[in-house]
């Protein structure tokens, strides 16, 4: 059974950093790429980047709002995703889903606040 | 506002069908598959349609999803109050290299 789970979620002042990881078990990893969703309280989906497999050469892809502070990276050894969150702003505070094989697997999400 | 368009709510009586439409364009919907997300308040998203008109693992056949050209549209059958949900689309968008996401209808059924 495919398995997603999120931590390191919390309040964070804005202009500061957090780092949330997913641990995935149930499936090959290395195979797969890993997507992060976030969703802002009470409004929709939105997708925040992408880590794909080692075959189709580790590369990242990230949201325009997110680029160049957000960082995705994965641990073949840990079975493990991350995002590095840096300069966080309010409009990041949001419940954030790691996924996989093209969203068809969601974890149970984490909250991150951003808030003074 | 997002880059897939669906109708804020829709809402039908138990045992109707009901449509939502997700509209798109010629570098998302026009040429990748598309999937349908179900999520129930405090929970994570759930693929119920994918690549396009495939039915996820589990998923009864009241659920069923087309597509021509730049929208497709989920419909439901029989509808149960069970299905209240706010559901999205989703896909790759070729122009932005990113995954879009409709801005989600929320399903009431009478």
């Amino acid at each position: 059974e495919v398995q997603l789970v999120e931590s390191g979620g919390g309040f964070v002042q804005p202009g500061g950093s957090l780092r949330l990881s997913c641990a995935a078990s149930g499936f090959t990893f290395s195979d797969h790429y890993m997507d992060w969703v976030r969703q802002a309280p009470g409004k929709g989906l939105e997708w925040v980047g992408r880590s794909r497999s080692r075959a189709h050469g580790s590369t990242t892809e990230y949201a325009a709002s997110v680029k160049g502070r957000f960082t995705i990276s994965r641990d073949e050894s840990k079975n493990s995703v991350y995002v590095q969150m840096n300069s966080l702003q309010t409009e990041d505070t949001a419940v954030y889903y790691c996924t996989t094989d093209y969203f068809q697997h969601w974890g149970q999400g984490s909250l991150v606040t951003v808030s003074s | 506002q997002s880059v897939l368009t669906q109708p804020p709510s829709v809402s039908a009586a138990p045992g109707q069908k009901v449509t939502i439409s997700c509209s798109g364009s010629n570098s998302n919907v026009g040429i990748n598959y598309v999937s349908w997300y179900q999520q129930f308040p405090g929970t994570a998203p759930k693929v119920i349609i994918y690549d396009s008109d495939k039915r996820a693992s589990g998923i009864p056949d009241r659920f069923s999803a087309s597509k021509s050209g730049a929208s497709t549209t989920l419909a439901i059958t029989g509808l149960q109050t069970g299905d209240e949900a706010d559901y999205y689309c989703g896909t790759w968008d070729n122009s932005l290299s990113a995954e879009v996401f409709g801005g989600g209808t929320k399903l009431t059924v009478l």
